[in-house]
């Protein structure tokens, strides 16, 4: 089974913390995703990768960075937190190509900020 | 540009009725369709991925039709039971690996 874990279920951090949050799979896909999930909003791209060290914008990339050093670990990085980044956020994983690969997503975490 | 609509928002039936969950889509030039289960405060589970030259795909209680032409999607679940209680959506595939999601259909299903 494909795994997708992301290193907290839920954080909270205070406004202007550089905050880290880690994704990691275990299927040695090529395709990492970044989403933000709020209410009435559905769930945004932030940014995504196709390859180590190489990263997309998505729709949503203000105020996010990321990094992807080694392939099966995806890290999202806000660097500088705003209570606007209160949200669930939802890490993914693909293989590549454009057919027949399904997105397996991780449990989420849910920050919270003050 | 795409945008995915899921009806209804949210729905109750009773255990054992069989139901239909709507997804419908603007572009009709899609690679894939995915419907995903989510429970409350946690992530997606992948129920079923139908490619753009399929019309269905099943899974146990679970049928899913894809109809590109017209831009739409059912999920068909049998046999509803209180454990399908969740929030459904649905997510298409253009061009790049980017999904686009629906806001999904809250489902609950009571004894």
């Amino acid at each position: 089974d494909v795994k997708v874990t992301q290193s907290s279920r839920y954080l909270v951090k205070r406004t202007g913390e550089k905050v880290f949050l880690e994704c990691v799979q275990d299927m040695d896909h090529e395709n990492m995703f970044w989403y933000r999930q709020d209410p009435g909003l559905g769930l945004r791209l932030i940014y995504f990768s196709y390859d180590v060290k190489m990263k997309e914008k998505g729709d949503i990339p203000e105020g996010y960075s990321v990094s992807r050093e080694k392939k099966e670990r995806f890290s999202l990085i806000l660097e500088s937190a705003s209570t606007n980044q209160t949200s669930m956020y939802l890490c993914a994983s693909s293989n590549l190509g454009l057919a027949f690969n399904e997105q397996f997503f991780g449990p989420g975490t849910r920050l919270t900020v003050l | 540009k795409q945008e995915v609509t899921q009806i209804p928002a949210a729905l109750s039936v009773p255990e054992g009725e069989n139901l239909v969950l709507n997804c419908s889509f603007t572009d009709s030039a899609i690679y894939n369709l995915q419907w995903f289960r989510q429970d409350p405060g946690k992530g997606l589970t992948s129920l079923l991925l139908i490619q753009s030259s399929q019309r269905e795909q099943t899974s146990g209680r679970l049928n899913a039709s894809l109809d590109k032409s017209s831009g739409r999607s059912t999920l068909y679940i049998a046999a509803s039971q209180p454990g399908d209680s969740a929030t459904y959506l649905c997510a298409v595939r253009k061009s790049t690996d980017k999904l686009i999601f629906g806001t999904g259909t809250r489902l609950q299903v009571f004894p």
